[in-house]
């Protein structure tokens, strides 16, 4: 497989439940990314990690919680969610955290809180 | 802090028309600009990008933008709409001395037969 691999495609839960959201490149780099995606409403950052060290937390709520065992693999787990975190969760990948580095897309897992 | 500005949520074009996207932006130092696509089910994929240097930069698919400072402007063009145009396109801007990404709230366009 080549590129950004993001799994499941779809995901539906409820408020209680405890979901993961998986995220896996294959480019070799050294930088990867959560966005939230919501409806006419630009891009969210929320976590960016650099060689497996977090870099960024972007004021998320502690539900969505992220994990990057190493620089090829990204979690995002999720518990107690609300209904407006309803979204499509994009995860990227750069050869490094820089202005100069373009991102590369998964094809985003579509989250729906019931 | 820096911000983008697409103008339309939705262009509609006649097929073999000129496509034309708008984006300004605002930052206070020398901006890295961008244009991303997203087909219907996936990701992001970068269409262009401008750092330095030349302001007319070319991108994939006949897609070309110009930066303009004194409009601060990176409108994306192409010359000729085909049907397999039909996307979301989002304008992102970061600052040169920072990895951050601001996105636009992209705009839909849709090509006519």
């Amino acid at each position: 497989e080549t590129g950004v691999t993001q799994t499941p495609r779809h995901l539906v839960m409820g408020m209680t439940n405890k979901k993961s959201l998986k995220c896996e490149q294959h480019l070799g780099h050294n930088a990867m990314y959560w966005y939230k995606q919501s409806a006419k409403k630009p891009l969210e950052l929320m976590f960016v990690y650099s060689l497996e060290e977090r870099v960024e937390n972007n004021s998320v709520p502690s539900r969505f919680s992220p994990e990057c065992p190493n620089s090829s693999h990204l979690f995002l787990h999720l518990h107690t969610l609300q209904p407006e975190d309803s979204a499509l969760y994009l995860c990227a990948s750069s050869q490094e955290v820089s202005e100069n580095s373009p991102l590369h897309f998964g094809n985003g897992t579509r989250l729906t809180v019931t | 802090a820096q911000s983008v500005t697409q103008l339309g949520s939705h262009v509609s074009v006649s097929e073999g028309a000129l496509v034309l996207l708008r984006c300004n932006y605002s930052s206070s130092v020398p901006p890295y600009l961008f244009w991303y696509v997203q087909y219907p089910n996936q990701g992001l994929q970068l269409l262009l990008k401008y750092t330095t240097g030349a302001t007319l930069v070319k991108g994939i698919n006949g897609f070309e933008a110009e930066f303009k400072k004194s409009e601060t402007s990176f409108h994306l063009t192409k010359p000729s709409a085909h049907m397999s145009d039909a996307a979301e396109y989002f304008c992102a801007v970061s600052p040169s001395n920072d990895y951050k990404l601001s996105f636009g709230a992209g705009t839909t366009v849709t090509v006519r037969a």
